[in-house]
């Protein structure tokens, strides 16, 4: 059974950096693209990130040299390390993205999220 | 950057209704575009992919169809488990822009 479980959501000022962490279980961690995508309170979701099983790594414009998306495959962990802002607060999720075929690339399995919240 | 939008942002029905909600995008995208299902406090589940491919394990009440930019989900017969908020999202380029949904309630 594929598990996904996201932490290290916490209380951080803006500025300040947080490391979030996503351990994955029940697939072959190394072959599959990881993602973040975040939910503002009440909002939305919005892609954030993702990296290749190969390393590539991409980041929406809004979080673009403020965030670092990475792996550990020994460790079937990927992490997100932010320098927040205030319109960084909201649940984040990790997703596997599989794709084979063209058109069929999709996020397929979700975490249950980790809470961030930024103030002062 | 490829932005998604949906209709209606909202709609009321009751069970056993026909629900058609309706995802475009801002430039073509072939069948790239899948949809998730989120029920409150819960994360994302995935439903359909490429346009119109239904996850295993969906139920077939759900199907989706389009291509190029404009995109349908539809319900075929509402069910109480299925009242939620539905996201369209486009998987062919990055960044991976996501609609921004349509919340089913009961009438």
């Amino acid at each position: 059974e594929v598990q996904l479980l996201e932490s290290g959501g916490a209380l951080v000022q803006p500025g300040g950096s947080l490391r979030l962490s996503c351990a994955a279980s029940g697939f072959t961690f190394s072959s599959y693209a990881m993602s973040w995508v975040r939910q503002a309170p009440g909002k939305g979701l919005e892609w954030v990130s993702i990296i290749s099983s190969g390393g590539n790594a991409y980041y929406a414009d809004s979080v673009k040299g403020r965030f670092t998306i990475s792996r550990d495959d020994s460790k079937n962990t990927l992490y997100l390390l932010m320098i927040s802002l205030p319109e960084d607060a909201a649940v984040y999720y990790c997703a596997r993205y599989t794709y084979s075929n063209s058109p069929n690339r999709y996020f397929d399995y979700w975490g249950q999220g980790t809470l961030v919240t930024v103030s002062s | 950057d490829i932005q998604m939008t949906q209709s209606p942002s909202s709609l009321s029905a009751s069970v056993g209704d026909r629900v058609t909600i309706t995802c475009r995008a801002s430039q073509s995208i072939s069948n790239y575009l899948n949809w998730y299902q989120q029920k409150p406090g819960k994360a994302p589940q995935f439903l359909i992919y490429a346009a119109s491919s239904l996850q295993s394990g969906v139920p077939s009440r759900f199907s989706g169809s389009g291509s190029g930019a404009d995109f349908t989900l539809t319900i075929s017969s509402l069910q109480p488990e299925d009242f939620a908020t539905y996201y369209c999202q486009q998987s062919y380029s990055t960044p991976f822009t996501f609609g921004p949904g349509t919340k089913v309630d009961i009438k």
